[in-house]
């Protein structure tokens, strides 16, 4: 089982349509979380963390997380063509044998997300 | 505010050679992270290094190294690059604090593509 796992994809949804990215992940240890979008050719760039149980919003991005169920997931509103991209989930999973994990980022495989006029 | 900057940003090598890439973190940010992406591996922590130590360690060769100087200013070195080395270099700063804590945010340079011929 992969440390971070993500919904396959691609995904595809029309203009102002609800995209709902999902993410789960194996150590019950990890404190932090993070979604990244990425244009074809860019670098990542953070669009929310969230560290406590429940709902975080920002703008149109909403970020869900479930540590029980070791689940993170991503809903964008009224998506539109702009949001076409790789979407990442990235985990700090638990401290390592020496008791730090902060600099270590663990990633999903990505979800491309498209959105269609 | 200055972002992450990374030197160069294309890079042509032959089999056998090495390589250096340069990272300059965001102001005040003092841990300094490498990952490797690749469109069959993803993004792939490489190492995180806090005040000129090396805090964790990716599962990469030896081939693969990397330091911290005291302005936290970053280098990653390869040597005797294999064709699969040929990926987007990515570093990512942050101001390091405890797990949990937004100070752990990483933020991304524009990355380093190198091509291993």
């Amino acid at each position: 089982q992969k440390e971070v796992e993500q919904n396959s994809g691609p995904l595809s949804v029309p203009e102002g349509a609800i995209a709902s990215l999902n993410c789960t992940y194996s150590d019950r240890v990890s404190q932090s979380f993070f979604w990244y979008r990425q244009y074809s050719g860019k670098s990542p760039e953070l669009i929310m963390s969230i560290y406590s149980n429940g709902d975080k919003e920002d703008g149109r991005f909403t970020a869900q997380l479930n540590k029980a169920s070791q689940y993170v997931s991503l809903l964008i509103r009224d998506s539109q063509p702009s949001d076409s991209a790789t979407y990442l989930c990235a985990v700090n999973i638990g401290p390592n044998a020496g008791g730090t994990s902060y600099g270590k980022l663990t990633f999903g495989q990505g979800t491309i997300l498209t959105v269609h006029p | 505010k200055a972002g992450v900057t990374q030197t160069p940003r294309y890079l042509i090598k032959t089999r056998g050679q090495q390589v250096t890439l340069s990272c300059s973190p965001i102001s005040g940010h003092r841990s300094v992270s490498w990952y490797q992406q690749t469109p069959g591996q993803g993004l792939q922590f490489l190492f995180e290094y806090f005040s000129e130590t090396q805090r964790n360690k990716g599962n990469f060769p030896g081939r693969f190294s990397g330091r911290q100087f005291s302005n936290s200013r970053s280098e990653m070195n390869v040597s005797t690059l294999e064709l699969g080395d040929s990926a987007l270099y990515l570093c990512a700063s942050s101001l390091a604090g405890r797990v949990g804590l937004a100070k752990n945010i990483q933020y991304f340079g524009a990355g380093t593509r190198l091509s291993v011929l």
